[in-house]
């Protein structure tokens, strides 16, 4: 069946702007995640929704990111005010319970 | 939160060596994962393996929940097995939450 999918898979964004990175889970998964990758790390948590709950946020680095999940299937994280250090990939990942956990491919975000 | 080392950090191989990954986590698990991450950056999963030894191939996985440890074994290593591979753990108690830990970077050379 279709994995995660990701769009756009690459986003160029000059400083200051905002910009709207797009999921869609796997049909059916209730929990949804954000990681970042910044070059040459491991992916790092961001935030965590079990349907349309957003349970723990914890992991955003800033109020500039915030993430919804209004339906409980697709999710969009959103920068404002985007800086150099946002640059990275940003990583969806959903799961139906613990049987493990499926990543989209990524966006790719370079800020200029 | 928990902590998840890998190592070695690095390494090279010649194409049809053999070599073992570990992983040491710091606190009981009860999901544990083995990702891929190959040259485009895509995370493809290879095991899915909170305890016990699986096999797939060339390759295979080993948790030992009770030690806190897992191994990835490849053997005859192929030049498309390069790039960094993830172990990635759910510890035990929370929710899904996924902690990658720090990977190792696999270069196999022919």
């Amino acid at each position: 069946g279709a994995g995660v999918s990701q769009s756009p898979r690459y986003k160029v964004a000059k400083r200051g702007q905002d910009v709207a990175l797009r999921c869609d889970p796997i049909s059916g998964h209730v929990s949804l995640f954000w990681y970042q990758q910044a070059l040459g790390q491991g992916p790092e948590f961001l935030t965590y929704f079990q349907n349309e709950a957003q349970l723990d946020k914890s992991g955003l680095p800033s109020d500039r990111f915030f993430a919804e999940r209004p339906e409980g299937s697709v999710s969009t994280l959103k920068i404002q005010r985007t800086q150099q250090e946002d640059s990275a990939v940003y990583l969806c990942a959903s799961s139906p319970d613990s049987t493990g956990t499926s990543f989209g491919p990524g966006t790719r975000l370079t800020v200029t | 939160g928990i902590q998840v080392e890998q190592s070695p950090p690095d390494l090279i191989l010649q194409e049809g060596a053999n070599s073992t990954l570990r992983c040491n986590f710091s606190d009981s698990v009860n999901n544990l994962q083995w990702f891929h991450q190959n040259p485009w950056g895509q995370l493809i999963n290879l095991f899915y393996i909170p305890s016990g030894t699986k096999q797939n191939g060339r390759l295979s996985a080993t948790t030992v929940a009770t030690e806190r440890y897992s191994l990835l074994y490849i053997s005859s290593s192929q030049t498309t097995d390069s790039g960094v591979y993830f172990c990635a753990v759910v510890r035990s108690g929370g929710y899904q939450k996924v902690t990658f830990g720090t990977g190792t970077k696999l270069q196999v050379i022919p």
